[in-house]
């Protein structure tokens, strides 16, 4: 079976650009949640999505936004990017809501210049 | 509010040896805590997690770890290092009791090992 993946792997995009984000989750779960993780930090909760509603959002600007598809991948946007927005964004799926574990994607690099 | 303090930044151990990751949380509710592991340039892995069953827990590779309640505590051990370990280690706690999947991440610890 397929990982979760994301696209692209790799990204560069100058301030003031917006950018969208890819997660194909696994086949199966409904869950989908992005972090954020800048190096050498842990990553950070950015949101949550299960069966395409937001049920968790986390301490971030409004210049974040991310969205859930029918088919269970998301996007996430990013507004008006900012030098310190540059990090490895990493999307997780999980069967559902309740705790269960979460499989990670190999992420996404933005680099903002 | 919860959180998790890594008190290691850096580990190194010489192969073969014990390996030791140490983990703090702090939670307002029965916490659910996980290790997961991170090698270069490859997706975060879950090692093991504890969610209120036996204090001990094993995970993949030989890992396991030991939540103390008393000393809010989940360290991560292995008897014997070996050389594929060398990767970044999280702990990470989520509120169990409220069906939510916001997993907090403490700041990681990289553990090198020694040939």
């Amino acid at each position: 079976d397929a990982g979760v993946t994301q696209s692209p792997t790799h990204l560069i995009k100058t301030r003031g650009q917006q950018v969208t984000l890819r997660c194909s989750p696994i086949s199966g779960h409904k869950s989908v949640s992005w972090y954020q993780q800048v190096l050498g930090q842990g990553p950070q909760f950015i949101f949550q999505y299960y069966e395409k509603e937001e049920r968790g959002r986390g301490n971030f600007p409004d210049r974040f936004s991310a969205r859930q598809f029918p088919n269970y991948s998301s996007e996430l946007n990013v507004n008006a990017l900012l030098l310190g927005d540059s990090a490895l964004y990493l999307c997780a799926s999980s069967l559902g809501r309740v705790l269960a574990e979460q499989y990670f994607g190999p992420g996404t690099r933005l680099t903002v210049t | 509010a919860q959180s998790v303090t890594q008190l290691d930044s850096h580990v190194s151990v010489s192969e073969g040896t014990p390996v030791l990751l140490r983990c703090n949380y702090s939670s307002s509710y029965s916490p659910s805590l996980f290790w997961y592991v991170q090698h270069p340039n490859k997706g975060l892995q879950l090692l093991l997690k504890y969610t209120s069953a036996a204090t001990l827990v094993k995970g993949i590779n030989g890992f396991e770890a030991e939540f103390k309640k008393s000393e809010t505590s989940f360290h991560l051990t292995k008897p014997s290092a070996h050389m594929s370990d060398a990767a970044e280690y999280f702990c990470v706690v989520s509120p169990k009791n409220f069906g939510n999947e916001k997993l907090t991440f403490g700041t990681g610890t990289r553990l090198t090992i020694i040939p």
